[in-house]
C-alpha cells in the first residue's frame, strides 16, 4: 500500500498549458503540502493545507493553485506553464502539520515544460 | 545569510570510511531538527530527528549543538547503499519546515 501517491508520475507539455498533478494519502494525516524541487535540487514548499485550509502560501505565483476536495487529497493545478515551472514535483503529508512532524512525501511527480 | 545551510559535497569515501556533516541553521527559535535521505530520483525520506541530547540509530549519530547553532550527523562504516543526498530540515515551531540543499554522498568500494 502506497501511503502518499501522485499523478502522473512524468508530465511533459508545452508553454501556456494548463496541468494538474493529483496526490493522495491513505495516513489519516491532516496536513499535505506541495513541495517543488528545482534542477539544484533544492527543495522549497509551496503549499500547506490542514482540514481543507491553507495555512501558508509561500510566494509562488498564482498561476498554481492547491485544490483540496477532502483531507486525503491535495492536487495542484498550474495555468500558463512557463519553461520555469520545470521541476520535480513533490506532495508530502504529515500528521498534524507543525514542522515537528515527520513529512511523508510522495513519488514525485517530474515536470518539464517545452 | 540563508536559513539553513549545507556543505552540498559531493563527500567521496570509501566504503567502511567514517564521514561527517555540518547543518548551519540561522534561526536561534528553531525546535525542531531532522535528517532526511534522499536518493536519485526519489523522495526525501526521515532518517532520524536529532534531539537536543544527541541521539544514535545504528551506524548514524546525530548531534545539536545550539550555542553554534548546527547539528551534525556521522556515519560510521560506509556501505554502498549510503551513497545518497541527506537534507538538514529545520523547524521553529510553525507550520513551515525549512529544508537545506542537500549534502551529496558517494560511497565508493
Amino acid at each position: 500500500d502506497t501511503a502518499v501517491s501522485q499523478t502522473p508520475k512524468y508530465l511533459v507539455t508545452q508553454m501556456g498549458n494548463d496541468k494538474s498533478i493529483k496526490c493522495e494519502q491513505n495516513l489519516g494525516h491532516d496536513t499535505m503540502y506541495w513541495y517543488k524541487q528545482d534542477s539544484k535540487k533544492f527543495l522549497k514548499i509551496m503549499f500547506s493545507y490542514n482540514n481543507k485550509e491553507l495555512i501558508i502560501n509561500e510566494t509562488v505565483p498564482n498561476r498554481f493553485s492547491p485544490k483540496s476536495p477532502d483531507k486525503a487529497h491535495l492536487n495542484l493545478h498550474i495555468n500558463s506553464l512557463e519553461l520555469g515551472d520545470s521541476a520535480v514535483y513533490f506532495c508530502a503529508s504529515s500528521q498534524e502539520g507543525l514542522d515537528t512532524d515527520t513529512q511523508y512525501f510522495g513519488p514525485g511527480t517530474r515536470l518539464t515544460v517545452l | 545569510r540563508k536559513e539553513v545551510e549545507q556543505d552540498p559535497g559531493p563527500f567521496n569515501v570509501p566504503e567502511g570510511a567514517t564521514v561527517a556533516f555540518n547543518c548551519t541553521y540561522s534561526n536561534s527559535a528553531s525546535q525542531s531538527f531532522f535528517w532526511y535521505r534522499q536518493d536519485c530520483r526519489k523522495e526525501p525520506k526521515l532518517l532520524m530527528s536529532v534531539y537536543s541530547s544527541g541521539n544514535e540509530d545504528g551506524r548514524f549519530t546525530a548531534q545539536l549543538n545550539r550555542a553554534s547553532q548546527y547539528i551534525s550527523l556521522l556515519i560510521r562504516d560506509s556501505k554502498l547503499s549510503d551513497s545518497a543526498t541527506y537534507l538538514c530540515v529545520v523547524g521553529g515551531g510553525s507550520y513551515i519546515p525549512t529544508f537545506g540543499r542537500g549534502t551529496s554522498l558517494i560511497v565508493h568500494p
